[in-house]
């Protein structure tokens, strides 16, 4: 079958680094997506990664290694507004999306 | 895991006709469902938010005589796109919660609509 695995739930503290990592077993593979979800609104597009390596946008990366069914979303210098759920989700090979339950992230003072 | 299904996974029609996609919660009973489109590489728009039997809230901009919401039952939603036109196509997601909106959705595989 096909699933995507990441932590429930994460805490961290304001201007420090975490990562949330998501592991994946899909038919086929045509990307991966990092969304950012606050309660009660629609999830916002963080990262699509294809391709093995790192992408770096801003305070946001995303890591993918295909090889290992792996990819982690780093969020650098916290801040409380990144307080949320991050979802990840894989395109399989019929252009679906599978996804997490997602990781809800909580920022500490 | 809570597991939400859509069908078709992929639909393509003519301008003109009507396209019906549906959305189910296998396990759990959601009393709140949310309709998606999204547009490559971008976020989720939220195009409407139905709860069971009642009639569905529209976002600003999102014509509820074009895109048709019934929520009938605790484990079905379905959206139908009436007189489909091209600028339709697009990737419908839907999601589901047991709660109400501040909740955990879960999220449908999506439906691919190609208008012609």
């Amino acid at each position: 079958g096909q699933n995507i695995d990441q932590p429930t739930e994460m805490t961290a503290t304001e201007g420090a680094i975490v990562q949330i990592n998501c592991t994946y077993q899909t038919s086929g593979f045509n990307g991966l997506f990092w969304y950012q979800q606050h309660a009660g609104e629609a999830p916002t597009f963080l990262s699509y990664n294809v391709l093995d390596g790192l992408e770096e946008k801003g305070r946001f990366s995303s890591f993918l290694s295909r090889s290992k069914g792996y990819s982690y979303l780093l969020l650098k210098e916290l801040q409380m507004k990144d307080s949320a759920s991050y979802l990840c989700a894989v395109m399989d090979s019929n252009y679906q999306l599978i996804w997490g339950a997602g990781t809800k992230l909580i920022i500490k003072p | 895991g809570a597991v939400v299904s859509q069908h078709p996974s992929w639909v393509i029609c003519k301008s003109g006709t009507s396209v019906k996609i549906e959305c189910r919660s296998l396990d759990f009973q959601a009393t709140t469902m949310f309709w998606y489109r999204q547009f490559p590489k971008q976020s989720l728009m939220l195009m409407a938010t139905s709860n069971e039997g009642s009639k569905a809230t529209y976002e600003q901009g999102v014509e509820k005589d074009k895109f048709l919401i019934n929520h009938a039952s605790l484990t079905l939603s379905t959206l139908t796109v009436t007189s489909a036109h091209p600028e339709d196509s697009s990737f419908y997601i839907c999601s589901a919660t047991s709660g109400g909106a501040l909740e955990t959705q879960y999220f449908g595989p999506g439906t691919r609509l190609l208008v012609l």
